[in-house]
């Protein structure tokens, strides 16, 4: 049973560019987290979603970022006109049930914006 | 508010040696406790998961102790290994509140040989 997948583990991106990091749940997991960690800071919340649902977004910055779960196919969160600001590593978790239940981790997606 | 506080932000101890982590929170209505340990490059793993009614949990060499009157928690590691060195991250899940997630910013260990 493989883990929670993240790709691209790196990706750089120049400023003003798009960044789209996918997250794949663990199999049979139906709930997925999106978190953000600055370098030397910890995890923070910004969204959840369930399949082709968001159901708590207060986390996520208001303009430029978005994520979904559609159906079929990995979470994507979305991040456009990046700046430097967002450089972080964005991990991705899901759980089995509803509510915030066991979280699994995948290894995470280090954004670096030039 | 809800709050996650860790002590001490970070934490050099000899291999072999014990240490002890804490974690003070004011969030409520409260549900569980769990601590986190976070390799360099990594996603977080869980290592352990308290509920209101359990006082002491131990996962190997760790061992994790809550305080629901005091709101207090802590994470003990036993005869420790240049692999503990890591973040731990003491998490707390609100009640209510859709079971938001309350995540502490974590206690930095250092093993040393």
């Amino acid at each position: 049973n493989a883990g929670v997948m993240q790709n691209p583990r790196h990706l750089v991106r120049r400023r003003g560019q798009e960044a789209r990091l996918r997250c794949s749940p663990m199999k049979g997991h139906s709930h997925v987290y999106w978190y953000r960690q600055l370098p030397e800071e910890g995890l923070k919340f910004m969204v959840y979603l369930q399949k082709e649902n968001i159901i708590d977004e207060s986390g996520m910055p208001k303009e430029r970022f978005s994520a979904e779960f559609p159906k079929e196919g990995p979470s994507i969160l979305r991040i456009q006109q990046v700046v430097r600001g967002d450089s972080a590593a964005y991990f991705c978790a899901s759980s089995f049930s509803t509510g915030y239940n066991e979280q699994f981790f995948g290894p995470g997606t280090r954004l670096t914006v030039l | 508010k809800n709050q996650v506080e860790q002590s001490p932000q970070s934490l050099i101890i000899l291999e072999g040696k014990n240490c002890t982590l804490q974690c003070n929170y004011t969030v409520s209505p409260f549900s569980n406790l769990r601590w986190y340990k976070q390799d360099t490059g990594r996603g977080p793993v869980s290592l352990t998961i308290m509920t209101f009614s359990e006082n002491t949990k131990s996962n190997g060499r760790y061992t994790a102790t809550l305080d629901a009157d005091t709101k207090q928690s802590s994470l003990h590691i036993t005869a420790s290994q240049l692999s503990d060195s890591a973040s731990y991250i003491c998490v707390v899940i609100h009640a209510g509140n859709n079971r938001k997630l309350i995540w502490g910013l974590g206690t930095s260990l250092g093993v040393n040989p």
